[in-house]
């Protein structure tokens, strides 16, 4: 079965450098989700989508923004990027519709500040 | 706003003896409860789920949860650990919500399990 598609899985940028992650989500899914891992850490919710539009916010920096697109694809964008940052970032999708509430997550994006 | 503990940071146990973590929620109304297993570096594994219906829920590796409504708790038991099982584990509840739109999941801290030879 199709699973949610992270790119790319390791990225290395330099401080004030700008990142952009990908999200694939499993096809008929219309939410997608970001998560932030720091090393040691829980994942800790960033932002959500549903039907193209931001449904919810974390935790997310004014450093960061992120859209879905018209094929409910999702970008994650990381702007003058700190040591902080360095984390993994997983993306998460799930259908609408009254379901069980699972979320499907990817294998995550490594992101390394240097 | 749900919200998830896991009072207990690491735990030892010996191979072969069994697991229990423990787990509490916040949250209004019945929620959506998960266990994931997450090794170093990987990815999220879902081990088990609950969302109505049975109390005890059965996942795999051998993982089961019991949801106690009155003590607010979705413990995770094994019976046996292998060593195999040495990983972080995670508490997630999440919200019921209407048609529409999906909730977010909220995790715990995380209880990181070791296993003595």
């Amino acid at each position: 079965a199709a699973g949610v598609i992270q790119s790319p899985r390791h990225l290395i940028k330099e401080k004030r450098e700008t990142a952009t992650l990908k999200c694939y989500p499993i096809p008929r899914h219309d939410t997608v989700y970001w998560y932030q891992q720091g090393p040691g850490q829980d994942p800790q919710f960033l932002i959500s989508f549903y039907e193209k539009m931001q449904s919810d916010k974390g935790s997310i920096p004014d450093r960061f923004s992120a859209q879905q697109f018209s094929d409910y694809h999702s970008e994650l964008n990381m702007s003058s990027l700190e040591l902080g940052d360095s984390a993994l970032y997983f993306c998460a999708s799930s259908p609408s519709g009254r379901g069980t509430g699972e979320l499907f997550f990817g294998e995550g994006s490594r992101l390394t500040v240097l | 706003a749900q919200s998830v503990t896991q009072p207990d940071i690491h735990i030892t146990v010996s191979e072969g003896a069994s697991l229990e973590l423990r787990c509490n929620y916040s949250y209004g109304a019945t929620p959506y409860l998960f266990w994931y297993v997450q090794s170093p570096g990987q990815g999220l594994q879902l081990l088990l789920k609950y969302f109505s219906g049975d109390t005890l829920v059965q996942g795999i590796k051998g993982f089961e949860a019991e949801f106690k409504r009155s003590q607010s708790s979705f413990n995770l038991r094994k019976p046996s650990v292998h060593w195999s099982d040495a990983a972080e584990y995670f508490c997630a509840v999440g919200a019921r919500k209407g048609y529409s739109s999906a909730s977010k999941i909220i995790f715990g801290s995380g209880t990181r399990l070791s296993i003595r030879p």
